[in-house]
């Protein structure tokens, strides 16, 4: 299936600080892909959808003056948390469409 | 109502034996039915992708869709203790998101 890349894989910030997420799709371009958020035992959930080009499309509740998303070329998206707090941390995990959806490694974030 | 409803488990099998999983769901407008496999700290993965109702086999796993009753299920033939992971079912109308099941957790005893 295709591949899709996620860097960095964890990472830990102080409060306050913002730290950027890359997604890629490796042997693919995605016109469309997806920022999802996973806590403990629990699902995914969605909180974005990015469109190459344009603005991204935020779900109810994620605010999007926080979670920055950039889809600048049809294989990279990226997801800035800025003003990290605690209440941040979390499994972030980006995801791209080809015939199927296919979904990166996801990043650790832990903001101390 | 959940769009999508799975069983969180968590469920233990003995090595060997055949587990089932199963997703239902309420809106007849999916017609695209995924299975992934999530390891601990690790994206999910995908398993299996059908687009239509009856059997899809894969090696050990098999996709069952039953559109009639809103019924997925996937089984998982001679199970292996690397089998152990989370199993979230996945569904898609063709347009917008896709809609995930809680996932079950299955773990595989040797």
């Amino acid at each position: 299936g295709a591949v899709v890349s996620q860097h960095p894989s964890w990472v830990i910030c102080k409060s306050g600080t913002s730290v950027k997420i890359e997604c890629r799709s490796l042997d693919f371009q995605a016109t469309t892909m997806f920022w999802y958020r996973q806590f403990p035992k629990q699902s995914l959930m969605l909180m974005a959808t990015s469109n190459e080009g344009s603005k991204a499309t935020y779900e109810q509740g994620v605010e999007k003056d926080k979670f920055l998303i950039n889809h600048a070329s049809l294989t990279l998206s990226t997801l800035t948390v800025t003003s990290a707090h605690p209440e941040d941390s979390s499994f972030y995990i980006c995801s791209a469409r080809d015939n199927s959806q296919f979904f990166g490694p996801g990043t650790r974030l832990t903001v101390l | 109502q959940k769009e999508v409803e799975q069983d969180p488990g968590p469920l233990s099998v003995p090595e060997g034996a055949i587990v089932s999983l199963n997703c239902t769901y309420s809106n007849s407008a999916f017609q695209y039915f995924m299975w992934y496999r999530q390891y601990s700290r690790k994206g999910p993965e995908l398993l299996m992708y059908t687009y239509s109702s009856g059997n899809k086999e894969d090696g050990r796993f098999t996709a069952q869709v039953d559109k009639s009753s809103k019924y997925i299920s996937l089984f998982i033939r001679d199970s292996q203790p690397s089998d152990s992971a989370t199993y979230l079912c996945a569904l898609y109308t063709g347009a917008n998101n896709l809609f995930f099941g809680t996932g079950t957790r299955l773990t595989v005893i040797p």
